[in-house]
């Protein structure tokens, strides 16, 4: 069992340009999330697939905000013209369907927009 | 909404020192309940989970007690060492639902 892992794990970008994270869930997990977390903050939930499925978008989840999980393996979030406010840690999770309670983290990838 | 309300930090102990850190909850129904743990350079690590009332749940010499009646679930160790100093974080998962809703966390600091 390797764990959740993220990458990259910090990224510098100018304003306006795209930026795409990856996660690695664990493999035979079936459920992923991601969520974002600002300093001094809990995490607030994104959005969530099962298998190849994204089944929920939270609201905070603009338009320019899209995520992914082909094959229902790993998944990538992008972020389209970004802006100050996007700097944030972007965490993904990943859990069995049949116990949704247990959620494993992974490191997150630090974003910080100039 | 469903929400979570943590005590804020930074607490400040020494060790051996006995901890307590205040959780409460707003929910409808039965939600499970979390205590995550993040040290420095690290990801969130469930710490310990309880998913009824009256229930506690323990890990590491911490335990937190799943109260219906006050909506709570305290997060307490009876000696806490150096290396405890992390972020503490409580949270609920709606009965049903995917979703962790989660507090703004405590920051726990330990002195030799």
């Amino acid at each position: 069992d390797t764990g959740v892992s993220q990458n990259p794990r910090h990224k510098i970008t100018k304003r306006g340009q795209n930026v795409t994270f990856r996660c690695d869930p664990i493999s035979e997990h079936n459920r992923l999330y991601w969520y974002r977390q600002t300093l001094g903050q809990g995490p607030e939930f994104l959005t969530y697939f099962q298998n190849e499925a994204q089944l929920e978008k939270s609201r905070l989840l603009s338009d320019r905000f899209s995520a992914e999980r082909p094959k229902g393996s790993f998944s990538t979030l992008e972020i389209q013209r970004t802006e100050q406010g996007d700097s944030a840690m972007y965490l993904c999770a990943s859990s069995l369907f049949q116990d949704t309670d247990t959620q494993y983290f992974g490191p997150g990838t630090r974003l910080t927009v100039l | 909404g469903d929400s979570v309300t943590q005590m804020e930090g930074p607490v400040t102990l020494s060790e051996e020192a006995f901890l307590t850190i205040n959780c409460t909850y707003t929910a409808t129904g039965y939600p499970s309940l979390f205590w995550y743990v993040q040290y420095p350079g690290e990801g969130l690590q469930l710490l310990l989970k309880a998913t009824k009332a009256d229930d506690k749940g323990s890990n590491k010499g911490f335990e937190a007690t799943y109260r219906k009646e006050t909506t709570s679930f305290h997060l307490e160790k009876g000696s806490v060492q150096v290396s405890d100093s992390a972020v503490y974080f409580c949270a609920l998962s709606p009965r049903g639902n995917y979703q962790l809703i989660w507090g703004a966390g405590t920051k726990l600091i330990i002195k030799p």
